[in-house]
């Protein structure tokens, strides 16, 4: 069954520190691969994104993920946490032959000051 | 990229009653879908709004109670029928240029049934 795990349901990290938050999927075929990020009361907001281009992609705010194949997995990092950061976030999978997008269950990130 | 008006952004609604969400876009685009997300949890999808056409719907939801409209390529409409509390969420409007595309999201429609 195709899934999209995300590893944490919460993760805090103290401003400045290195943030890093887990997506794995299920799938034998390379999907694309998207972060989301949704402030309290708004829509979400597309990160970043893979489409089979370079498996280091840098997205908006300084986040970057990398696709690891062998690994089906799509990391979100930033080196250095900022507390505008603090928000949801989502990793979502577009499957192959899929119309619409998988959503993992999100991570609320919270960042100590 | 795309820019999304969903309403109303928020709405408390008695039991039993209906509620219609608007989605437009500022331009064409091919897909668009309709979420769902409950007190914190993630999205799932409710169904495909097809222009012209029956919209496609996720397992667990049915048109009598998630009635979607798509008159033409920038608008639809999401129906909440014969609310209960159990309905209360978040719901998204999404679009999508192609399928090879990312996702755009409206703000959101928070309801409340009490």
């Amino acid at each position: 069954a195709q899934s999209v795990t995300q590893l944490g349901s919460h993760v805090s990290v103290s401003e400045g520190a290195l943030v890093l938050l887990r997506c794995n999927y299920s799938s034998s075929v390379p999907p694309y691969l998207f972060w989301y990020v949704q402030y309290p009361n708004q829509g979400l907001q597309l990160l970043l994104k893979y489409t089979s281009a370079a498996t280091l992609v840098k997205g908006i705010n300084g986040f970057e993920a990398e696709f690891k194949k062998s690994e089906t997995s799509f990391h979100l990092t930033k080196p250095s946490a900022h507390m505008s950061d603090a928000a949801e976030y989502f990793c979502a999978v577009r499957f192959l032959g899929a119309n619409n997008l998988f959503f993992g269950t999100g991570t609320r990130l919270t960042v100590i000051p | 990229s795309a820019v999304i008006s969903q309403k109303p952004s928020r709405d408390i609604c008695q039991r039993g009653t209906s509620l219609t969400i608007q989605c437009q876009v500022d331009s064409q685009v091919t897909m668009m879908f309709w979420y769902r997300q409950q007190p914190g949890q993630s999205l799932t999808l409710i169904a495909t709004a097809n222009q012209g056409s029956e919209a496609t719907y996720e397992s667990g939801f049915v048109i009598d109670k998630f009635p979607i409209s798509r008159p033409n390529l920038t608008f639809s409409t999401l129906t909440v029928s014969n609310m209960s509390p159990e309905d209360s969420s978040i719901y998204l409007c999404s679009v999508e240029r192609d399928q090879n595309t990312e996702a755009f999201f409206g703000q959101g429609t928070r309801l409340t049934v009490v």
